[in-house]
């Protein structure tokens, strides 16, 4: 199994809402990523997960909670998010904080 | 601050011809990625570059690096039509595992 599997592929939630975005890795691999791309950009990194502690936090708003229950599962909580947050939100995962990143297929959030 | 730049960001040609995407990096790093993307869809790793004079191929596609110079090229051999996607380089900061993304280069071609 070479995937990382996120859900939802589309979720479309107003400012009010609470979601999760959902990611899932069966690789073994002990680092994990969120990432925005926003249409004809390249992806910013947002947070990373080394053995399940959050190592990395790039200034990202509040309104953007990360979570790692396990080393396999990365959550992405989102509350009441602003238009502006409408983008693709990208899952990676790697064996290590050096190794090779592999994305997911991406969630396409648009928040109305 | 670590800045990557990637030229040319657009590039139609045509099917047969051959062409390079430039990946320029602003601070000493020793890993560098190519992802293909395309359009809405999420990336594709193509090539991990590790060392300096680092030279990766895989069909028509070559990378190469060269880290003295912090530049990176991607090099296409007789382009297709199944290679338009949006290609981007990728720089490892430091021993963080953040990557920093060029801007990408869009590569169109034409029958």
């Amino acid at each position: 199994d070479t995937e990382v599997t996120q859900t939802p592929k589309h979720l479309v939630m107003g400012m009010t809402n609470k979601k999760s975005l959902k990611c899932e890795q069966h690789m073994g691999h002990r680092a994990m990523y969120w990432y925005k791309q926003k249409a004809k950009k390249p992806p910013e990194l947002m947070f990373v997960y080394s053995y399940e502690k959050l190592s990395i936090n790039e200034s990202v708003p509040s309104r953007f909670s990360p979570e790692c229950p396990n080393s396999s599962l990365l959550n992405l909580h989102l509350h009441a998010l602003q238009p502006e947050d409408s983008a693709l939100y990208l899952c990676a995962s790697s064996r290590g904080a050096r190794t090779e990143a592999f994305f997911g297929q991406g969630t396409r959030l648009t928040v109305v | 601050e670590l800045k990557v730049e990637q030229n040319p960001l657009f590039l139609s040609m045509q099917e047969g011809k051959n062409y390079t995407i430039y990946c320029n990096y602003s601070t000493t790093s020793d890993r560098l990625y190519w992802y293909r993307q395309d359009p809405g869809k999420s990336l594709e790793s193509l090539f991990v570059l590790l060392s300096n004079g680092a030279v990766k191929q895989e069909g028509r596609l070559m990378a190469s690096l060269d880290t003295k110079a912090r530049l990176s090229t991607l090099h296409i051999t007789a382009a297709v039509h199944d290679l338009s996607a949006t290609y981007f380089c990728a720089v490892d900061h430091g021993n963080t595992g953040k990557l920093i993304f060029g801007q990408g280069t869009t590569l169109q071609v034409k029958p």
